[in-house]
C-alpha cells in the first residue's frame, strides 16, 4: 500500500529540547516535502527536496532544518523548538511532475 | 493580499445540492492541485490541473490561466462531502503555496 508515514503522530515536548520528527515514504518518489497547519494560516511549505542531497528552503525554515540521505526518508528536525513551533505538521511526497502527491497522517507537535 | 485565495471560506448546504468552491491566484503557476482535508486531520489529494477539466465521480475541477482562477465543482452532495477543500498552486518546480481552505457542510 502506498504510505507515507510519519512519527511521532502526537508529542508534547519543552522548549529548548531538540526533537525529530520522522518521514518515510515507499513509493520511491524523488519529492518530498514539510509543511505546517496553523488556525488562520492554513498550510505553509517548511522545506522540500527534488532529491537524495537535494533540499531547499520553503516559506518558512526558520527554526527548522532537514536531510535527504535516503530516497525514501526525509526527517524534520527542530534544534531548539519553541512554543511558536507548536503546529500540526504533515510530510508528503510525489513523483517529480506527478499528479498525485501523498500527504502523511499528520503530526501534532506541542511545545510548552 | 494573499497569493491563493478560495471562496467561500464556509459552505453550508443541503444533501443533493450542486456545490462549487473557487480558487484564484495571483502569481505564475505550472500546475494547481485541490486537496480534500478530512474532519480527523488526513489529506486526500483529489486533482491536479495544469489545463482545462477533470472528472473523478461526482468531483469535477476546471482551470483557466489566462484568468487564473480554478473551481471545483461536487454533483449531487452527500454528507460525506463535508470535510475542508483546500487549493494549492504549484511555483517553478515544486513550491506549493495553499490557499486558506473551504470548511463545507453538507446536512442531511
Amino acid at each position: 500500500e502506498a504510505q507515507v508515514t510519519q512519527n511521532p503522530r502526537y508529542l508534547i515536548t519543552v522548549t529548548g529540547k531538540k526533537l525529530t520528527v520522522t518521514c518515510s515514504q515507499n513509493m520511491n518518489h524523488e519529492y518530498m516535502s514539510w509543511y505546517r497547519q496553523d488556525p488562520g494560516l492554513g498550510l505553509r511549505q517548511i522545506y522540500y527536496s527534488m532529491n537524495v542531497e537535494v533540499t531547499d528552503k520553503g516559506d518558512v525554515p526558520e527554526g527548522y532544518k532537514v536531510s535527504r540521505k535516503e530516497k525514501r526518508n526525509f526527517p524534520l528536525i527542530l534544534e531548539s523548538p519553541s512554543p511558536n513551533q507548536t503546529s500540526l505538521y504533515f510530510c508528503a511526497s510525489s513523483m517529480t511532475g506527478g499528479n498525485t502527491i501523498y500527504f502523511g497522517e499528520g503530526s501534532w507537535l506541542t511545545v510548552v | 493580499k494573499n497569493e491563493v485565495e478560495q471562496s467561500p471560506q464556509n459552505l453550508t448546504a443541503q444533501e443533493g445540492e450542486f456545490i462549487t468552491i473557487n480558487c484564484s491566484y495571483s502569481v505564475g503557476i505550472s500546475a494547481l492541485h485541490w486537496l480534500q482535508q478530512h474532519p480527523g486531520g488526513g489529506i486526500v489529494s483529489l486533482f491536479m490541473l495544469s489545463s482545462g477539466k477533470k472528472k473523478h465521480g461526482r468531483l469535477i475541477a476546471t482551470i483557466n490561466i489566462q484568468e487564473k482562477h480554478s473551481s471545483l465543482h461536487i454533483t449531487a452532495s452527500h454528507p460525506r462531502d463535508s470535510a475542508v477543500y483546500i487549493c494549492a498552486v504549484i511555483q517553478g518546480a515544486q513550491k506549493l503555496v495553499f490557499g486558506q481552505g473551504t470548511r463545507l457542510t453538507i446536512n442531511p
